[in-house]
């Protein structure tokens, strides 16, 4: 199996720009997804492959990734961005699926 | 519109047995993997078990394997998730997802809205 690592909470000031980070070592050969997930919800799917938008997800969500770091990245970040973020990625086997631990977003 | 509509969900108490459900509508559900995600009160997500389209291929966390078993009945678009032996630290929010798989990706991109799970004394 295969760890993903976030930081567990990141701010951004309103209209700023913020980038969530995703790293672990599947990330070198898969591309990971992105989830936002709101309190008491289920998660939302934001983003798949290179950077592949879900439905109806706003073009200030974007995706990148450079070895074993994937990146989300809210450009012009709005009061209803505030939310937890996944990653998710398939592990060194293939058959597997793993979560990283999440980012607490706060918009201040 | 695709739905995904959990159920299932109760209290039981540690050995204890229960059988989730999740009822698929809006696309053709013999087509596509699903899965099943949890999330521990306070805590991420964590994926638990997929299941080809077809029935034939499923996978397991290592926390749950020997113990869970998911399995679809597609003339009824339903999927299933039996828990065995169930353990305090199962308690979750169990969250149905329809699993879809490229060749350097993998994405849930459709959920439930999750059935809770508590295994309590």
């Amino acid at each position: 199996s295969s760890d993903l690592t976030q930081d567990p909470a990141v701010s951004v000031a309103l209209g700023q720009t913020v980038r969530i980070t995703c790293q672990g070592d599947s990330l070198r050969g898969y591309h990971p997804s992105w989830y936002q997930q709101k309190p008491g919800q289920a998660p939302i799917f934001l983003i798949y492959g290179k950077n592949n938008r879900a439905s109806g997800v706003p073009d200030r969500f974007s995706a990148s990734s450079s070895g074993n770091t994937a990146s989300l990245t809210i450009t012009g970040a709005q009061a209803e961005d505030e939310a937890d973020y996944y990653c998710n990625c398939r592990d060194s086997s293939g058959k597997h699926l793993v979560f990283g631990g999440g980012t607490k977003l706060t918009v201040l | 519109e695709v739905q995904l509509l959990n159920s299932g969900g109760d209290l039981v108490q540690p050995g204890g047995s229960l059988t989730l459900s999740c009822a698929a509508s809006g696309f053709t559900f013999s087509s596509h993997a699903m899965a099943w995600v949890r999330q521990a009160p306070g805590k991420g997500l964590d994926w638990v078990s997929s299941i080809s389209a077809s029935g034939g291929s499923m996978y397991y966390s290592d926390s749950v394997k020997g113990r869970f078993t998911v399995s679809r009945d597609n003339s009824k678009s339903t999927l299933y998730l039996q828990m065995t032996s169930l353990r305090v630290d199962d308690t979750a929010v169990y969250f149905c997802a329809r699993d879809r798989h490229e060749t350097t990706s993998a994405y849930f991109d459709y959920w439930g809205q999750g059935s809770v799970v508590g295994v309590s004394s």
